[in-house]
């Protein structure tokens, strides 16, 4: 067991460009969640996927977000156009409802800033 | 809608001095309770859990917590606090039926020598 890695871990990039995060969950873990993080605060919920079926989504993510757990294993958050107030630590957490537990354990995050 | 409260976002104690840190939360359902610990540019790691079986908790590197259903409370508590104690801990509350973690704003401990 490995934990949840993220990659990458830090990205800078110009406002208007498109940025592409993955995470690779633990790896029987069924679940996979997606988080921001601002400057201060707490985690605040963007989506999750059961498997390869994503089953909600936050106001937060908007029609430039994206994210996709094609084969139900890694999955990717893609932000088009980026403005500067997406500038924040994207967490992604696994878990496995099968276990009875409902843990989540989180990656390392990808910091993103926007210039 | 599910809501968490954490009293103080900055705890300062010194070193061997008892930590407490405060968790009020809402929920329409009993909840499962969480308590997380962040160390600078770091993720998340879980640091105990509150699943309707015992009300106090202990989780690790010391730490325990007590479900209060009266209180809608879970407070975070270490009778002596180590220099290694200095991060941010959040608190977050999971409907029984639902799948997203709500956090609270955090509370970041400053440990004193």
């Amino acid at each position: 067991d490995t934990g949840v890695s993220q990659d990458p871990r830090h990205k800078i990039t110009k406002r208007g460009q498109n940025v592409t995060f993955r995470c690779d969950p633990i790896s029987e873990h069924n679940r996979l969640y997606w988080y921001r993080q601002t400057l201060g605060q707490g985690p605040e919920f963007l989506t999750y996927f059961q498997n390869e079926a994503q089953l909600e989504k936050s106001r937060l993510l908007s029609d430039r977000f994206s994210a996709e757990r094609p084969k139900g294993s890694f999955s990717t958050l893609e932000i088009q156009r980026t403005e500067q107030g997406d500038s924040a630590m994207y967490l992604c957490a696994s878990g496995d409802r099968g276990a009875g537990s409902y843990e989540q354990y989180f990656g390392p995050g990808t910091r993103l800033t926007v210039t | 809608a599910q809501s968490v409260t954490q009293l103080g976002s900055h705890v300062s104690v010194s070193e061997g001095a008892l930590v407490l840190l405060r968790c009020n939360y809402s929920s329409s359902v009993p909840p499962y309770l969480f308590w997380y610990v962040q160390y600078p540019n770091q993720g998340l790691q879980l640091l105990l859990k509150y699943t309707s079986a015992a009300t106090l908790v202990k989780g690790i590197n010391g730490f325990e917590a007590e479900f209060k259903k009266s209180e809608t409370s879970f407070h975070l508590t270490k009778p002596s606090a180590h220099m290694s104690d200095a991060a941010e801990y959040f608190c977050a509350v999971l409907k029984a039926a639902g799948n997203k973690l709500t956090f609270g704003g955090g509370t970041r401990v400053l440990v004193k020598p």
